[in-house]
C-alpha cells in the first residue's frame, strides 16, 4: 500500500517570496507522483507529475518539483508566489500497476501582500 | 474541449433518503474514477471503472454505496439511506485508456449535505 505525508497543513507566505511545500511518500513499489491544486469551490487541477526520467519536473504557473528517491520525497517549489497562488495543494501517488490516486491531507498556501 | 462535468453541483437531502450523483467524463476517456473529499477523511478513492467494468471498488465505504457506468461514458454514484457522515464533496475524474492514462482530470464535484 502507498501513503503520502504532507506535514504542513498551512503555509503562510508573503507575495513574491519563494515557497516550498513538502511531500513524502511511502511505497514498496514504483510509483508515479503528482501535485494537484484546488481553488475554493473547484475541482482538482493538475500542476505537474513525475513518471520517469529527469527528477526535476516543471509544471504550470511556474511551479516545479523534484523527485528524490532516496528520501522518498517530492517537494513542490515556486521561486516567487502571487496572491493568486492562494489555494490548497495536494500531493498524490499512484502505483504504476494500478489506477487509483492516494492523496496527502493537503497544504493550504496563504499568500498575503 | 469540454472537461469532466458533474451534476448536481449541490445536493441537500434528508437522512434516510437515496441520492444519485452523475458524472460525464471527457469524451473518449475510457477510465473513470470517483473520490470523496470530507473534512475528517481528506480525499479518498471510492471506485474505478475501465469501460463499463469496475475492476477496483475497494474504496466504497459500505453496501449503501454503488456505482454504475453505461455506454463507456456517463457514470452514476448512488447512495442509499443516506447518513450524516455521507456529507462530503464527491469528485469524479477521467483519464484516457491508453497513452496518458496515468493523468486524471477532475470535475468540479458535487457537494452533498445530509441533514
Amino acid at each position: 500500500a502507498q501513503s503520502v505525508t504532507q506535514l504542513d497543513s498551512q503555509v503562510p507566505v508573503f507575495e513574491e517570496a519563494p515557497v516550498e511545500l513538502r511531500c513524502n511518500y511511502s511505497s514498496s513499489v514504483s510509483v508515479y507522483l503528482f501535485w494537484y491544486v484546488q481553488y475554493p469551490n473547484q475541482g482538482l487541477q493538475l500542476l505537474l507529475k513525475y513518471l520517469s526520467g529527469s527528477t526535476l519536473v516543471k509544471g504550470i504557473n511556474g511551479f516545479e518539483a523534484e523527485f528524490n528517491k532516496s528520501q522518498t520525497s517530492f517537494h513542490l517549489r515556486k521561486p516567487s508566489v502571487h496572491i493568486s497562488d492562494t489555494a490548497e495543494y495536494f500531493c498524490a501517488v499512484m502505483n504504476t500497476g494500478f489506477q487509483k490516486l492516494v492523496f496527502g491531507t493537503g497544504t493550504r498556501l496563504l499568500v498575503s501582500p | 474541449g469540454a472537461g469532466v462535468s458533474q451534476s448536481p453541483s449541490n445536493k441537500v437531502t434528508e437522512k434516510g433518503k437515496d441520492v444519485e450523483l452523475r458524472c460525464d467524463p471527457i469524451s473518449g476517456h475510457t477510465a473513470l474514477y470517483w473520490y470523496r473529499q470530507s473534512l475528517g477523511q481528506g480525499l479518498e478513492f471510492l471506485i474505478y471503472f475501465q469501460g463499463n467494468s469496475a475492476p477496483d471498488k475497494s474504496g466504497l465505504p459500505s453496501d449503501r454505496f454503488s456505482a454504475e457506468r453505461t455506454g463507456g461514458s456517463v457514470s452514476t454514484l448512488t447512495i442509499q439511506r443516506t447518513q450524516q457522515e455521507d456529507s462530503a464533496v464527491y469528485l469524479c475524474a477521467s483519464s484516457p485508456g491508453s497513452a496518458g492514462q496515468e493523468t486524471q482530470y477532475f470535475g468540479p464535484g458535487t457537494r452533498l449535505l445530509v441533514l
